[in-house]
């Protein structure tokens, strides 16, 4: 079945530097989307990239697609301390949402 | 303001006794999903609707009924809440534009506890 899997579970960097995460998947998609998450609360919709787009940018965000190795990453260049926050991909295959388990992103200031 | 609405936010219970948690959107929104969130796993689909009366199982459905009478709720129903459904709910809602959902916007959350 469909699974988005990211990569690395947790990432910690210092403020200013770029933070690069992963998503994986299986099988074929519409579109993958990237969320945010602050501790417990909702998820907020980042970007949103479709299968015949290779990348995408959104201020300091930075999103690519390989539809032939069935990856994306996500970039955030010039880290901050509030973009610290946990980040999941989103499988849009047609009918239902897939999402990953995300990456716990920490910022130092 | 556009937004999705879900209540209660927070709410303690105990095994069996039956629970609604409403969720309602003002968007207009065809897509509807309830997800279930728990450590490590990430978010779970647990139920998801294309429309008025359409519902589908998303990955864990057991145990969870919901119902889409009207575009704008989307209420889950736990009929006989266990402790393994203790989690943090979230609803989301999609707009359908051509072949594709896009963007979901959620719901504040519900903290659910089963005693």
């Amino acid at each position: 079945s469909q699974q988005g899997e990211e990569d690395p579970q947790a990432l910690s960097i210092q403020e200013g530097e770029n933070a690069t995460m992963n998503c994986s998947y299986k099988t074929s998609i519409n579109n993958l989307q990237w969320y945010r998450q602050n501790s417990g609360r909702g998820l907020v919709h980042l970007i949103l990239i479709r299968s015949n787009e290779r990348e995408k940018h959104s201020g300091r965000l930075r999103v690519t697609l390989d539809t032939s190795k069935k990856s994306s990453s996500l970039l955030i260049t010039a880290s901050r301390a509030a973009d610290t926050a946990s980040y999941f991909c989103a499988l849009d295959s047609g009918q239902n949402f897939v999402f990953g388990p995300g990456t716990r992103l920490s910022v130092l200031p | 303001e556009a937004q999705v609405t879900q209540n209660p936010r927070y709410l303690i219970t105990v095994t069996g006794k039956k629970l609604t948690v409403t969720c309602s959107q003002n968007m207009n929104h065809e897509y509807m999903s309830w997800y279930r969130q728990d450590p490590g796993l990430g978010l779970r689909q647990i139920y998801y609707s294309m429309n008025v009366e359409v519902t589908d199982k998303g990955d864990v459905p057991e145990g969870y009924k919901v119902s889409r009478k009207e575009k704008r709720n989307f209420p889950l129903i736990l009929e006989s809440p266990s402790p393994n459904q203790t989690s943090l709910y979230f609803c989301a809602s999609s707009p359908y534009r051509g072949l594709a959902y896009n963007e979901q916007f959620f719901g504040p959350g519900t903290r659910l506890t089963v005693l």
